[in-house]
């Protein structure tokens, strides 16, 4: 059974630049949804896609923008990238209507902004 | 504003001993919290839920306490082992499934 899934490991872009991180989710789940995490915090939820659709968001500009695919694979584009978007980016997959709460989470994107 | 706290940066424990990790929450309205286990170059792992309807939840070595009144929830794990140590995070989820909020976390280092 594949866990969810991150790519790529590690990115180094410069200011001003594009990115973009991708996430496949657990086998069965529907619900993606992608979190910071900076240096010595914990995860700050970014927004969570469902059928396709942005369900939530969280306090973060628009330069960060996402998309969920018909196999709920799903990406999180950040555009004019700023040296505080260095974080750890970890992808949380879910199952709508499912008994837990319990999201789980990827091994992360390390992007760092120079 | 931090809703939900880990005011411990860091614990260090002897194997075989308690470990005891704390978190506060602020809002009432969470109905739901977890507790997630990181190692470094990994995502977090879940490892023990409770509901806000019950105050305890045991699972092998790891106990969650819930104290409503005080917003407070503990973990548990006895006996601590070094393939404990890890940064553990506390979140917590108001009802309708939505995100998790996480606390700052706490790293647990277990002195063989």
């Amino acid at each position: 059974d594949a866990g969810v899934t991150q790519s790529p490991t590690h990115l180094i872009k410069t200011r001003g630049q594009q990115v973009t991180l991708r996430c496949s989710p657990k086998s069965g789940h529907d619900t993606v949804s992608w979190y910071q995490q900076a240096l010595g915090q914990g995860p700050q939820f970014i927004f969570q896609y469902y059928e396709e659709e942005e369900r939530q968001r969280g306090n973060f500009p628009d330069r960060f923008s996402g998309h969920q695919f018909p196999n709920y694979s799903s990406e999180l584009n950040v555009n004019a990238l700023l040296l505080g978007d260095s974080a750890l980016y970890l992808c949380a997959s879910s199952l709508v209507g499912g008994w837990s709460y319990e999201q789980y989470f990827g091994p992360g994107t390390r992007l760092t902004v120079t | 504003d931090q809703q939900v706290k880990q005011n411990s940066p860091s614990l260090s424990v002897q194997e075989g001993r308690i470990s005891i990790l704390n978190c506060d929450y602020t809002n009432s309205m969470f109905d739901y919290f977890l507790w997630y286990k990181k190692y470094p170059a990994e995502g977090p792992t879940f490892l023990i839920s409770i509901s806000s309807i019950k105050d305890k939840n045991e699972d092998g070595r790891f106990t969650v306490f819930l104290n409503k009144s005080a917003k407070h929830l503990s973990l548990h794990i006895v006996p601590s082992q070094p393939g404990d140590s890890a940064v553990y995070f506390c979140a917590a989820i108001y009802p309708g499934n939505t995100p998790l909020v996480f606390g700052k976390g706490t790293r647990l280092s277990v002195i063989a």
